[in-house]
Parts: C-alpha cells; structure tokens; sequence
C-alpha cells in the first residue's frame, strides 16, 4: 500500500515550457486534490476532482490543466510554465467516509522555472 | 470553520512526551479537531482526529476538553523525527469537496 505517490520529485523547466506532473492513489478514494506551497507559505488549492470524471478549479488554477484519468490516477499539466509557478506541489486523496474526512498527501514535486 | 490559535513554536527532549495545545473556542457541534503535521520538505501528514471523545492511535492521543473548546495533541515519546510544524485545524463533517486551510501552527524541536 504505497499510499499517494508522485512523479517527478524534482523538475527544472525554462521558461515556456510545458510538462506534466503525476499522481496516483491506492487506496480507493473518489476524490483528489493539487495543491502548491510556496516557500513559508501555507497551501494553495489548484484544482480537485470530488469524483472521477469530473474536475474543479480551486483557489490559484490559471496557468494549470488537469485530467482526472481515472480512479487512481490524477495529473496537472503546466502549458506555458513561468517563474511565478516555481513551487512545491502536493497531491492528496481524500478519505471522507463515516466520521472520517482526512486527506493523503504524496511527497511532492519540486519545480523550479528559470 | 472556526478558528483555532496554537503557539508559535515549543521544545521537548527528545524521549519526553510532547504536549502541544490548541485553543478552538468557537468550535461548533458539528466540527472535528484535526491534527497534521509537515516536517520540512515533505508533504503534510495526518495524525488524528476527535469529536468529542479522547482518541490514541498509533503516532498519538488527542485530549478534547469537555466543552470541546481546547484539545492537546500528545506524542508520548518524541523522537528527532517528530520535529515538524503541527497544525490544529477543525473540519465540519460534510461532503463538499474541502480544501484543506492550514494556519501557522506551532513549531516543535524535539532536542536531543
């Protein structure tokens, strides 16, 4: 049971290019979430799927696109990258069943664009 | 979501119990006392959560007060990889989908 894993766990980009980052959970949860940290700061909701087949913008999502490829698996893809989207980004799956809403957080990705 | 205040930051031994609070006076009926931590550079962790009942899992115990406005995050043995910032946030148990909103939380350094 690895939990939530991502892919890669460092990236350096140039300016305008694009990329994709992945994520995928075992443990059966509907719903997925992507998120990026900046240095000393709190997190910052991109996108999130509350189901497969269906996708959300959160609190920050211009400049990302995600796919909800299925249960498992959800990815966010940076077009155009640009410095402002240097960041750490976590996802996470969500657990909310009986009196339980937790979220599972993978060991993020690392992106730096020059 | 009510607000939660915790301090800054603590110290504990390293093989002490870790005693963190955290003040949620304004916690609704409905709302649940969460617990995650994020050690440096890694993702967020989850630890426990409460409603009203104490609860012990394997990592720690969690101690809601009575009136449920105050609860204290125990981690019996600390260790040098419990140095993180540990988080205190309260959730209302519903099914939209929930972003999750940390705040400062406190800063513990488990000394050797």
């Amino acid at each position: 049971n690895a939990g939530v894993t991502q892919t890669p766990k460092f990236q350096v980009l140039k300016t305008g290019q694009s990329m994709t980052l992945q994520c995928a959970q075992d443990m059966n949860h509907n719903s997925m979430y992507w998120y990026r940290q900046d240095p000393g700061m709190g997190l910052r909701l991109i996108y999130y799927s509350a189901s497969e087949g269906t996708t959300d913008k959160g609190e920050v999502p211009n400049g990302y696109n995600v796919s909800r490829l299925n249960k498992r698996e959800f990815s966010l893809r940076l077009e155009s990258a640009a410095p402002s989207q240097t960041s750490v980004y976590f996802c996470a799956s969500r657990d909310w069943t009986g009196s339980t809403d937790t979220q599972y957080f993978g060991p993020g990705t690392r992106l730096t664009v020059l | 979501d009510a607000k939660t205040t915790q301090p800054t930051s603590m110290d504990c031994a390293e093989g002490r119990a870790a005693n963190l609070p955290c003040n949620h006076s304004t916690i609704s009926g409905n709302e649940y006392v969460y617990w995650y931590r994020q050690i440096h550079s890694q993702g967020p962790q989850y630890i426990i959560h409460g409603l009203k009942n104490n609860e012990t899992n394997e990592m720690a115990s969690l101690i809601i007060t009575e009136d449920r406005k105050s609860s204290t995050l125990i981690l019996p043995h600390a260790t040098l990889r419990d140095t993180a910032v540990y988080y205190c946030i309260v959730i209302p148990f519903s099914g939209s989908a929930r972003q999750l909103t940390f705040g400062s939380g406190t800063q513990l350094t488990v000394l050797p």
